[in-house]
């Protein structure tokens, strides 16, 4: 079953830190998105990608937030520096087409707890 | 107020209840409505898709939405020790772009 990999599955960090969390989408799909979920407002959008560019990233809270996908398969969403509000878990989404909305699929998820 | 509401549980039901699960919402635009369930340490995975008002029966599972009431329910017929997981709706305006909601979902447990 190839689904989404999200690495590392849990992360601790330090107040000040810079933090790499790390999605590879299902093979083929060209629409990838980051969400957070703090377990208080369920999950929130934060950026999306088609293929390698960003089409919406107005849901990263703040500049420290940034999301790369550079060739168009993985994706990166970088935190620097960290801070202990950003303690949340991070998913990662992706699916085939623009259309159908109920046809994404959710990878497992990056805990990260910032101390 | 949220944009989507739900009630976060956690609900607690002996094997073989019928369970049913809300959300509210405020946005009359919302048009797609889906459910997901979660298990631990799992991504959400789609449980049901419905579109407008109406209900949608899968299973032990139907979907109903309200549209006037802006309210949506799931409803889990013989419930089972493995429906145990957190159901997350969600809801959209258009069937395209990025522009779902979703609520922050409630956790269910059955009881054997």
């Amino acid at each position: 079953d190839a689904g989404i990999i999200q690495s590392p599955k849990h992360e601790v960090t330090e107040m000040g830190q810079t933090v790499t969390l790390r999605c590879e989408p299902i093979f083929g799909h060209n629409f990838l998105f980051w969400y957070r979920d703090t377990f208080v407002q369920g999950l929130e959008l934060l950026s999306y990608f088609r293929s390698r560019s960003i089409i919406d990233n107005a849901g990263m809270p703040t500049e420290r937030f940034s999301a790369e996908r550079p060739d168009g398969s993985f994706s990166t969403l970088k935190i620097q520096p960290a801070e202990q509000g950003d303690s949340a878990v991070y998913v990662c989404a992706s699916r085939t087409r623009p259309r159908g909305n109920y046809e994404q699929y959710f990878g497992p998820g990056t805990r990260l707890t910032v101390t | 107020q949220k944009e989507v509401e739900q009630d976060p549980g956690p609900l607690s039901v002996p094997e073989g209840a019928i369970v049913s699960l809300n959300c509210t919402y405020s946005n009359s635009a919302f048009q797609y409505f889906m459910w997901y369930r979660q298990y631990s340490r799992k991504g959400p995975e789609l449980l049901m898709y419905t579109y407008s008002s109406g209900n949608k029966e899968d299973g032990r599972f139907t979907a109903q939405v309200d549209k006037s009431s802006k309210y949506i329910s799931l409803f889990i017929r013989d419930s089972q020790p493995s429906d145990s997981a957190t159901y997350l709706c969600a809801m959209s305006a258009r069937n395209y772009g990025q522009n779902f909601v979703f609520g922050p979902g409630t956790r269910l447990s059955v009881l054997p």
